[in-house]
């Protein structure tokens, strides 16, 4: 079964600790591979899209890397206004046209 | 760009009650998805429209939910008979092609 898991639930970091979240998938076959964030009562905002093993893409204090198994979301320097829950999700090649879900790091930065 | 739209933002209703939710996707914009989220959960994939075809539809979800897209522009999800476990937050997407999605902020849904 396809799917995609998220480590860890919750996090919490001072402002300027960096650290990564990350991104497992078991599936059958990867078209891409999305990160979003989420503020509370939103619609998620897109972040990146990650499509081959190897591929990096960075934007402000965030960068995205990609292997075959996993995704990370590497977070330096953060500030308080980084805080937010981060999802990502997968599309498959064929077989189903949705997004699979995970259900998310929850971050929280202390000033 | 003015983003996707979603209408309303809350609904509570009564259980047993009908509701129905509109999405105004973004104007070039031909594939349309709506999820369902629960808090602490990630979005929930429910249907997949492509212009006005409705191409894959979730498993999960039961006979009362119906989702329409007249015209390939705006669709509407029907909820009939509302129960509790339905109260969660609807969210819509839209996207031109395979690629990112471009989500709305949801109508919350409560169900009392």
């Amino acid at each position: 079964e396809d799917q995609v898991t998220q480590s860890p639930e919750a996090l919490r970091l001072q402002e300027g600790e960096s650290s990564s979240l990350n991104c497992s998938y078991t599936v059958s076959g990867l078209r891409g591979l999305f990160w979003y964030r989420q503020d509370p009562g939103k619609g998620p905002e897109f972040l990146f899209t990650l499509y081959s093993a190897g591929e990096e893409k960075e934007k402000e204090r965030l960068k995205a890397t990609l292997t075959k198994k996993e995704s990370f979301l590497h977070i330096t320097a953060p500030k308080p206004e980084d805080s937010a829950t981060y999802l990502c999700a997968v599309q498959l090649t064929s077989g189903t046209y949705k997004y699979i879900f995970g259900t998310g790091t929850r971050l929280k930065v202390l000033a | 760009d003015t983003g996707v739209s979603q209408d309303p933002r809350h609904k509570i209703t009564k259980r047993g009650q009908n509701v129905t939710f509109r999405c105004d996707p973004i104007s070039e914009h031909n594939r349309l998805y709506w999820y369902r989220q629960t808090l602490g959960q990630g979005p929930e994939f429910l249907t997949y429209f492509q212009n006005e075809a409705q191409l894959e539809k979730s498993r999960l979800l039961s006979d009362r939910f119906s989702a329409e897209r007249p015209k390939g522009s705006f669709s509407t999800l029907e909820i009939q008979r509302t129960e509790q476990g339905d109260s969660a937050m609807y969210l819509c997407a839209s996207s031109q092609a395979p690629g990112d999605l471009h989500f709305g902020n949801g109508t919350r849904l409560t169900v009392t």
